[in-house]
């Protein structure tokens, strides 16, 4: 149990939906990475939060979107859904901007 | 554009025997080397890594090796253990300061007993 958490575990959405990822980090991490890992594929980079602000963007679409709260959990909000965002998104966080990232279970989402 | 490359998609190895798994990259700016492990309905699993001002990095079975003109590194497990069977993946990070990572495909490690 790598300490980070994320909900749910399985979603199930038809294109054009929003739907909310969320995220919680280790306890005492100030940054949080989203990922997304399509069918036999790597996991891609798509944005990076420390302590509240955006750090780094990625390979992330217009209609997707993240923030970092106060209390460091983060959410991943994907809208405008098409069959393509079909994938398994994971989240990580490291004490600082260090590169050693603690993964969470992932998400896998299903769009219909 | 891949700029870290597994080109393995599978390794099957006899248990207590060397795996030996294998990375690439394409980025002359990567300065930072990990490896991740991951189990099915699990996320990755911090193993080891490398900085680029070493060449060699030991943990246990496990060895990182770094070829910074070849760009290239390796995993070496040994022995090999039927728990080892997972799905190993490369990962570096830049200069930039981002520290975000850029994954490879990824290697399925199957060790027979």
């Amino acid at each position: 149990d790598s300490g980070v958490t994320q909900t749910p575990k399985h979603l199930i959405t038809a294109t054009g939906q929003r739907v909310t990822l969320r995220c919680s980090p280790r306890s005492g991490d100030l940054s949080v990475y989203w990922y997304q890992q399509s069918l036999d594929q790597g996991l891609q980079f798509l944005i990076q939060y420390y302590n509240g602000e955006e750090r780094a963007k990625g390979n992330i679409l217009e209609r997707f979107s993240a923030q970092q709260f106060p209390d460091l959990h983060s959410e991943l909000n994907l809208s405008s859904l098409e069959l393509g965002d079909s994938a398994l998104y994971f989240c990580a966080s490291s004490p600082g901007l260090v590169n050693e990232q603690f993964f969470g279970p992932g998400t896998r989402l299903t769009v219909l | 554009d891949q700029q870290v490359k597994q080109n393995s998609p599978s390794l099957s190895v006899q248990e207590g025997r060397i795996s030996i798994l294998n990375c690439d990259y394409t980025n002359s700016m990567f300065d930072y080397f990990l490896w991740y492990k991951k189990y099915p309905a699990e996320g990755p699993t911090f193993l080891i890594s490398i900085s680029s001002i070493k060449d060699k990095n030991e943990d246990g079975r496990f060895t990182v090796f770094l070829n910074k003109s070849a760009k290239h590194l390796s995993l070496h497990i040994v022995p090999s253990q039927p728990g080892d069977s997972a799905v190993y993946f490369c990962a570096a990070s830049d200069q930039t300061g981002a520290n975000n990572l850029f994954f490879g495909t990824g290697t399925r490690l199957t060790v027979i007993p």
